[in-house]
């Protein structure tokens, strides 16, 4: 079975400009969840999806969004970067949201703010 | 809320030797808990799991235990080769989500 995948994998963007982050999660997953990595902060949780309905969201600006479609594949936006938005953006997957079940993590996408 | 610590940001072993990495969490109310594995430029790898219910749990040459009334946990791996040299992170659920709240590492450095 395939793992969580993240599109692209590095991107490279200047401040003020928007970006649109790529998750599709594990066959049959139907949870996923988006966290940012930065050496600063370490990984904190960003938000939670589950049937196009987010279900929990972390403590970061509106400018993070996040959505989900029908089959279960995810996007995160950020708009308006600033140079702090610099990290490592990670999604993990997992089969049911609220049943405690194990997440799988996807292997990232690098955001680099100039 | 929850906050998740670790007790040391580095540690080294020589090859071969047990590791034991700690974990400590403030809400005494979470009840699943995590630990994983990250390698550099990769994604979290999950290695054990445990919930409340247990206080030990064992996997392949891993070893996660859990005091409740401390609120302490702890990964232990057994005859710690080179290829588990990485960053290991113990992550908390507390709440009806998925949502988890990672300390902030151990980097394990295992010397032949």
């Amino acid at each position: 079975k395939a793992g969580v995948t993240q599109t692209p994998r590095y991107l490279i963007k200047t401040r003020g400009q928007q970006v649109t982050l790529s998750c599709s999660p594990i066959s049959g997953h139907r949870s996923v969840s988006w966290y940012q990595q930065t050496p600063g902060q370490g990984l904190q949780f960003l938000f939670e999806y589950f049937s196009e309905t987010q279900r929990n969201k972390g403590n970061f600006p509106g400018r993070f969004s996040g959505r989900q479609f029908s089959n279960s594949r995810s996007e995160m936006n950020v708009s308006t970067l600033e140079l702090g938005d610099s990290a490592l953006y990670l999604c993990a997957s997992s089969h049911i949201p609220g049943g405690k079940e194990t997440q799988y993590f996807g292997p990232g996408t690098r955001l680099l703010v100039l | 809320g929850e906050s998740v610590g670790l007790h040391l940001p580095t540690l080294s072993v020589q090859e071969g030797d047990n590791s034991i990495i700690n974990c400590a969490y403030s809400n005494s109310a979470s009840d699943y808990f995590i630990w994983y594995k990250q390698e550099s430029g990769k994604g979290p790898q999950f290695i054990i799991d445990i919930r409340s219910n247990m206080d030990k749990r064992q996997g392949q040459r891993v070893t996660v235990l859990l005091n409740k009334t401390v609120k302490h946990l702890s990964l232990q791996i057994a005859a710690t080769q080179p290829g588990d040299s990485a960053v290991y992170f113990c992550a908390v659920n507390n709440n009806a989500g998925n949502m988890l709240t990672f300390g902030g590492g151990t980097r394990l450095m295992v010397k032949p």
